[in-house]
């Protein structure tokens, strides 16, 4: 069975400061990770993926991620945050067959002024 | 392309009724999925269809009927509303199974089940 967790509820951090929001899974076999982002009263946005490859991973609106194989994480990275940025953040990791999707709890960012 | 709908966005039932959740795509998108969000408790798959005719149970399927008779449309059925399945309820859609394809999400319907 896969899973992931969130081990952070809340994180709040000055606008213009680096932004961390941590993810760890658990899979047998290759993983296939992903952050989405929700703003309050929408659906979730796709933010990044990490497939093969480069450990590292760029997405939208400056978002990162750093996959870490033998840590078992894959956290959500970016270098000067946004005041714009506060929302709910999610990790998931999908099943390589039937494409089903794990969520881990969610991640509130907050970004003060 | 509107992606993926849902209707209602908002619903209240009383305890007992019958209802069903609309969910389309015009994406052509072979994966369609179900999930519900509670506080705290992240998004949790309900059911998922990898094609038409094709229906299978996510997490936590009880009290839920899905069907996938056209590409486009995935309605979620609840049989006989709890106040349990007072939740958000998400559609999703993705081009493929194939794990590494990003989903598309629905702006979600908000149930209320008194």
């Amino acid at each position: 069975a896969q899973s992931v967790a969130q081990p952070e509820d809340q994180v709040n951090v000055a606008e213009g400061n680096p932004l961390t929001v941590k993810c760890t899974y658990s899979v047998s076999g290759n993983p296939y990770l992903f952050w989405y982002v929700q703003y309050p009263n929408r659906g979730l946005q796709f933010l990044l993926k990490y497939i093969t490859g480069d450990n590292l991973v760029k997405g939208s609106y400056g978002f990162e991620a750093e996959f870490n194989k033998s840590q078992t994480s894959f956290h959500l990275k970016k270098p000067s945050a946004l005041v714009s940025d506060s929302a709910l953040y999610f990790c998931a990791v999908r099943d390589t067959n039937a494409g089903k999707s794990t969520f881990g709890d969610g991640t509130t960012l907050t970004v003060k002024p | 392309n509107a992606g993926v709908t849902q209707t209602p966005k908002f619903q209240v039932l009383k305890t007992g009724q019958s209802m069903t959740l609309q969910c389309a795509q015009d994406m052509n998108h072979e994966y369609m999925s179900w999930y519900r969000q509670d506080p705290g408790m992240g998004l949790r798959l309900i059911h998922y269809s990898v094609g038409a005719g094709i229906t299978d149970q996510g997490e936590v399927p009880n009290g839920y009927n899905v069907s996938r008779s056209t590409t486009e449309d995935f309605p979620l059925r609840l049989l006989s509303a709890a106040p349990s399945q007072t939740s958000v309820y998400f559609c999703a859609s993705s081009y493929s199974s194939y794990g590494g394809t990003e989903q598309f999400f629905g702006p979600g319907t908000r149930l209320t089940v008194l």
